[in-house]
């Protein structure tokens, strides 16, 4: 099954600029999205079509793509974005999707 | 607005039927994909299925094809996942979404319904 890889976690100190990468065979034929899910809340679309900001998500996030590679960047890291970061595509078919394995960032 | 009002939680035991519900408003139901999502405890986000209720074309993760049915009634713009049997393991909290047309993202989330399953 087709699967997205992300680093466990990823610690940032307040101000600083954290990097989560994504990685999955079916970029870039398929796009990327990025959700956040604060401890006990629903996920919140951060970033969709793999840099496009839904209204109402902060300037600090962005996404890129290269290759097979997405990122999700948070500049200048606030306490508020500690919260576990999940990507998101589709298959190469794309009638089926997956999520990445997620990815925690602690603001230390 | 758009909103996904999801069911309460649910206490079952296994082998026990269960079908949890998921209530769309603010948007014309039957023209957005809506899906399921798990999330076990202490653990990622997995994609179940997804279903259009213009026509009830629906589509499972392999993972759980068979294991699940999604089904939705217009006339309430309600959608539902249900089980026939539940095992311990479908212990979980599970989110509705509805999907954006363009981008195949989830815009949209339900509060989310924790399905305990404990003999």
């Amino acid at each position: 099954s087709y699967e997205l890889t992300q680093p466990p976690s990823v610690s940032v100190s307040p101000g600083q600029t954290a990097r989560i990468a994504c990685s999955g065979d079916a970029f870039p034929k398929q796009y990327a999205h990025w959700y956040q899910q604060r401890p006990g809340q629903a996920p919140v679309l951060v970033i969709y079509k793999d840099s496009e900001r839904p209204s109402g998500i902060p300037e600090r996030f962005s996404g890129s793509s290269s290759g097979t590679t997405v990122t999700l960047t948070i500049s200048g890291v606030q306490a508020e974005d500690e919260a576990d970061y999940y990507c998101q595509s589709a298959d190469n078919s794309g009638t089926s999707y997956v999520f990445g394995t997620g990815t925690r960032v602690t603001v230390l | 607005e758009v909103q996904l009002v999801q069911s309460g939680a649910e206490v079952k035991k296994p082998g026990e039927s269960l079908r949890i519900s998921c209530k769309g408003s603010g948007y014309t139901f039957t023209r957005h994909w809506i899906g399921w999502v798990r999330q076990m405890p202490g653990k990622g986000l997995e994609w179940m299925g997804i279903m259009y209720p213009g026509d009830s074309e629906t589509r499972y993760s392999p993972s759980f094809q068979g294991q699940v049915t999604i089904s939705a009634d217009k006339s309430i713009t309600t959608a539902y996942l249900q089980w026939n049997s539940l095992k311990a393991s479908d212990t979980a909290i599970y989110y509705c979404v509805r999907r954006q047309e363009s981008a195949h993202d989830f815009e949209f989330w339900g509060q989310g319904t924790l399905v305990t399953v404990s003999s």
